[in-house]
């Protein structure tokens, strides 16, 4: 099992440019999520995806887009990105059944790491 | 406010130095708490999940214990392998469970 696999591993842009961050899982997880994560600050939740179908904001969704494609994997989109969406992005996967405590547990992909000029 | 709080941010210890990180928080309704492991360039690795007071788990040489309001992380003779950041997070249990995260324990273990 390869887990959660993120590509790219790194990017520049210049201000203004579009582009997508793939994230994909191969543990059958049912919710999978896209975070940042800054210096000083902990882990921000950006989108959540509960079940293959549906999608919707964390604490920080301004700027970004989402979608998720199946039940493998959920992409994050930054339309015209800024300087301050310079980052690194984790996605995440968590099995999450109901009544079931033990399947909350997050997992994480390598990450992205993005620099927006 | 939910809020996690991780403390000290940076521990120097000598290799074999036992020492404890430790995690705060006030969140309205505690689902689970986590422990994860992060080294530079990489992702958190998941250690440790705690869901009631009193629960321990342990793990080599670590080992996390959950109280009302705190969660210690023990590191029992560290090697220099350990040194890592160390982050905590709490799951609540209030709409989609949110995962709320501390800003983490930079620890280094010098041989």
């Amino acid at each position: 099992n390869a887990g959660v696999t993120q590509t790219p591993k790194f990017q520049v842009l210049k201000t203004g440019q579009s582009m997508t961050l793939q994230c994909a899982q191969d543990m059958n997880h049912n919710s999978m999520y896209w975070y940042r994560q800054d210096p000083g600050m902990g882990l921000r939740l950006i989108y959540y995806s509960a079940s293959e179908g549906t999608t919707d904001k964390g604490e920080v969704p301004n700027g970004y887009n989402v979608s998720r494609l199946n039940k493998r994997e959920f992409s994050l989109r930054l339309e015209s990105a800024a300087p301050s969406q310079t980052s690194v992005y984790f996605c995440a996967s968590s099995e999450r059944s109901a009544g079931r405590p033990s399947t909350d547990t997050q997992y994480f992909g390598p990450g992205t790491r993005l620099t927006v000029l | 406010e939910d809020q996690v709080t991780q403390s000290p941010e940076a521990l120097r210890l000598q290799e074999g130095e036992s020492s404890s990180l430790n995690c705060s928080y006030t969140v309205s309704g505690l689902r689970g708490l986590f422990w994860y492991r992060q080294d530079p360039g990489k992702g958190p690795e998941f250690l440790f999940t705690l869901y009631s007071a009193g629960e321990e788990k342990e793990k080599e040489r670590l080992k996390a214990t959950l109280t009302k309001k705190e969660s210690f992380l023990h590191i029992t003779a560290p090697k220099p392998e350990d040194s890592a950041t160390y982050l905590c997070a709490v799951l609540m249990n209030t709409g989609f469970q949110k995962l709320v995260f501390g800003t983490g324990t930079r620890l280094l273990v010098s041989p």
